[in-house]
């Protein structure tokens, strides 16, 4: 069974610049979460889907960050703009829709310089 | 106060040891617990869940404390390959928050 995936594993950007994260999660799992991990920290939630209808964006910076699923599969992240404080690890998670266990993907490394 | 706080260590321990770490969280109505394990530069992995009568995975063990709170992970006869970061992860209402970790370097 393929894993969560996602693109690209590495970027780098300027401050205010736009930047864009993909995530496709485990074929059949409902959920899917967007984290934000910073170093020397846990993964923080960002947004939760539930199909394609937001669960949990409570912490969601909606000034600069947006996010959506179309068709309750894949998933964007995006960020517009850029801050330095947003660099960091971004983590897509999948489950199933009975179960909390969450399956991750290898993550985004975003640096804002 | 944090909701889920975790020593973040280090901890330090010969092979072949015995380490539990602890994690403890503020929600009474939490309803799901987690186990995960992080290796440096790596994604989290589900290690294992925790469960009210307490599950034992091989060398792993976790208990679930409700009346105090707090979620624990047992590692027997430790192995260098259990150097990692490992997170606790309470649920309540659909809701996962993560500790911030407890590292463990098993030194041989």
């Amino acid at each position: 069974e393929a894993g969560v995936a996602q693109s690209p594993r590495y970027k780098i950007i300027e401050k205010r610049q736009s930047v864009a994260f993909w995530c496709n999660p485990i074929s059949g799992h409902a959920t899917l979460y967007w984290y934000q991990q910073i170093l020397g920290q846990g993964p923080k939630l960002l947004i939760q889907f539930q199909n394609n209808g937001v669960v949990d964006d409570s912490q969601l910076p909606k000034d600069r960050f947006s996010a959506e699923r179309l068709k309750g599969v894949d998933s964007t992240l995006k960020i517009q703009p850029a801050k330095l404080e947003d660099s960091a690890v971004y983590l897509c998670a999948s489950s199933s829709q009975d179960t909390y266990e969450q399956y991750f993907g290898p993550g985004t490394r975003l640096t804002v310089t | 106060r944090k909701e889920v706080e975790q020593d973040p260590g280090p901890f330090n321990v010969p092979e072949g040891a015995t380490v539990a770490f602890n994690c403890t969280y503020s929600n009474s109505a939490s309803q799901s617990f987690f186990w995960y394990r992080q290796d440096c530069r790596k994604e989290p992995k589900l290690l294992m869940s925790v469960y009210s009568s307490g599950n034992e995975d091989g060398r792993f063990t976790a208990q679930l404390n409700r009346a105090s709170q707090y979620i624990s992970l047992l590692i027997r006869d430790s192995k260098l390959s259990d150097s990692a970061t490992y997170l606790c992860v309470v649920n309540h209402a659909g809701k996962s928050t993560f500790g911030d970790g407890t590292t463990l370097t098993v030194k041989p």
